[in-house]
């Protein structure tokens, strides 16, 4: 079965600093990739989603996300970290079809 | 337009009583899914309609659990005789199709005492 890990349960960054979250997929085949944020009791919210166009994925409030198959990895990286940031981040994948697998997850937490 | 919503926005319940949880779809969307968050197991996939088809449950946790989508548009999920293992976020989701980018709704936090 299809399944990711998100290495680090936490993150803390300073404001201006890069965040950088990563993601590993486990799959024989590209599959479709996605990044959600959860900001605190809300639902999640789509970042940005991979489907093979191109390895570089750019998403919503500067997030961009890079698909490196040979490394079998989606990793999430914004280069200034705002505190409007801090939020809980998860990867997620879905071969060829509709069942989103998500990651444990990230929290981010943005120093001032 | 309007997103996903879902109500109640919290849920307390007895252990055993039986709970429904509403999901209202994005407008047009045929397909909805319904995803499980709880401390854990993260966040778990429940059951998928999409249009006329059969669902897919395999995501169902037991037999406690069961989902109806009526007229093709709001779901409705119910937890019969709840357990305190049931206590999680039950988040909603709808896509315009298969494949198809996944819209959330905010979720029901159910607390079974």
């Amino acid at each position: 079965a299809q399944s990711v890990t998100q290495l680090g349960s936490h993150v803390s960054v300073s404001e201006g600093a890069l965040v950088l979250l990563r993601c590993n997929y486990s799959s024989s085949v590209p599959p479709y990739l996605f990044w959600y944020v959860q900001y605190p009791n809300q639902g999640l919210q789509l970042l940005l989603k991979y489907t093979s166009a191109a390895t570089l994925v750019k998403g919503i409030n500067g997030f961009e996300a890079e698909f490196k198959k040979s490394e079998t990895s989606f990793h999430l990286t914004k280069p200034s970290a705002h505190m409007s940031d801090a939020a809980e981040y998860f990867c997620a994948v879905t071969p060829d079809d509709y069942k989103l697998s998500f990651g444990a997850g990230t929290t981010v937490t943005v120093r001032a | 337009g309007a997103g996903v919503s879902q109500s109640p926005s919290n849920k307390v319940t007895e252990k055993g009583k039986d709970v429904e949880l509403r999901c209202d779809p994005i407008s047009g969307h045929t397909a909805l899914y319904w995803y499980r968050q709880s401390l854990g197991q993260g966040l778990e996939f429940l059951i998928y309609f999409q249009g006329n088809s059969a669902p897919d449950k395999s995501g169902l946790p037991s037999d406690r659990f069961s989902a109806e989508r009526t007229g093709g548009s709001v779901s409705t999920l119910t937890i019969q005789r709840t357990q305190q293992e049931d206590s999680a976020v039950y988040l909603c989701a709808s896509s315009s199709g298969f494949g198809d980018t996944q819209y959330f709704g905010p979720g029901t936090r159910l607390t079974v005492l």
